[in-house]
């Protein structure tokens, strides 16, 4: 089982950042945080994913602590296409390749 | 980007019939595929991994009797429910990986309607 915590919902404005919080305070040394987001009734997309350093892509910033047991995804300006349950995926939760999901959390991005 | 894809995207089925699903890496070479099942208002449960050309290991729980995958060459892997039962209606979703790459790339989903 994935053993991260995230709260169950969140809400956000258009045009401001979204910060998504996630807990995962048993992740060793050479776990890897991933993130990624569900559009109602479509495939997983992956975010981001990294290890100890703060991650930038096209899509979003990944902060991670000094300590490594939490981490934020930051949608700088999440957008209504930006509604999705957002999953994050650290200890445990990713093994051999394999992903298991928790449940995530819902962000609606209102107008 | 990756891209993969499913056929078909919806599928009606009666009770005691098997469908077969597949799950395409249309861009890239995937060395392991992953089956994913998904009821509503709930998250992804793992069903089974499938690397080319050996067998698929099921998730504990998972009949593999039952849910039948092929994983036949490095860009086509098929999900089998056999005797389909109304309790097997659900969205199912399969994942790419591809050896060198960390992330995985999901298909948009096949939502499986057993009446």
């Amino acid at each position: 089982d994935a053993k991260t915590t995230q709260p169950p919902s969140m809400d956000c404005a258009e045009g401001r950042a979204a910060n998504l919080p996630c807990n995962h305070s048993t992740i060793s040394g050479n776990e890897y945080v991933y993130w990624y987001r569900q559009i109602h009734s479509q495939g997983p997309q992956y975010i981001i994913h990294g290890l100890k350093n703060n991650e930038t892509n096209e899509m979003a910033s990944l902060i991670i602590t000094e300590d490594r047991k939490s981490s934020t995804l930051i949608l700088p300006h999440a957008t209504l296409r930006d509604t999705a349950v957002y999953y994050c995926i650290g200890p445990g939760g990713s093994t051999l390749g394999r992903l298991y999901f928790g449940r995530g959390t819902q962000l609606t991005v209102w107008p | 980007g990756a891209v993969v894809s499913q056929h078909p995207s919806w599928v009606i089925c009666k009770s005691g019939t098997s469908v077969k699903i597949e799950c395409r890496s249309l861009d890239f070479q995937a060395t392991t595929m992953f089956w994913y099942r998904q009821f509503p208002k709930q998250s992804l449960m793992l069903m089974a991994t499938s690397n080319e050309g050996s067998k698929a290991t099921y998730e504990q729980g998972v009949e593999k009797d039952k849910f039948l995958i092929n994983h036949a060459s490095l860009t086509l892997s098929t999900l089998t429910v056999t005797s389909a039962h109304p309790e097997d209606s659900s969205f199912y979703i399969c994942s790419a990986k591809s050896g060198i790459l960390y992330e995985q790339y999901f298909g948009p989903g096949t939502r499986l309607t057993v009446t």
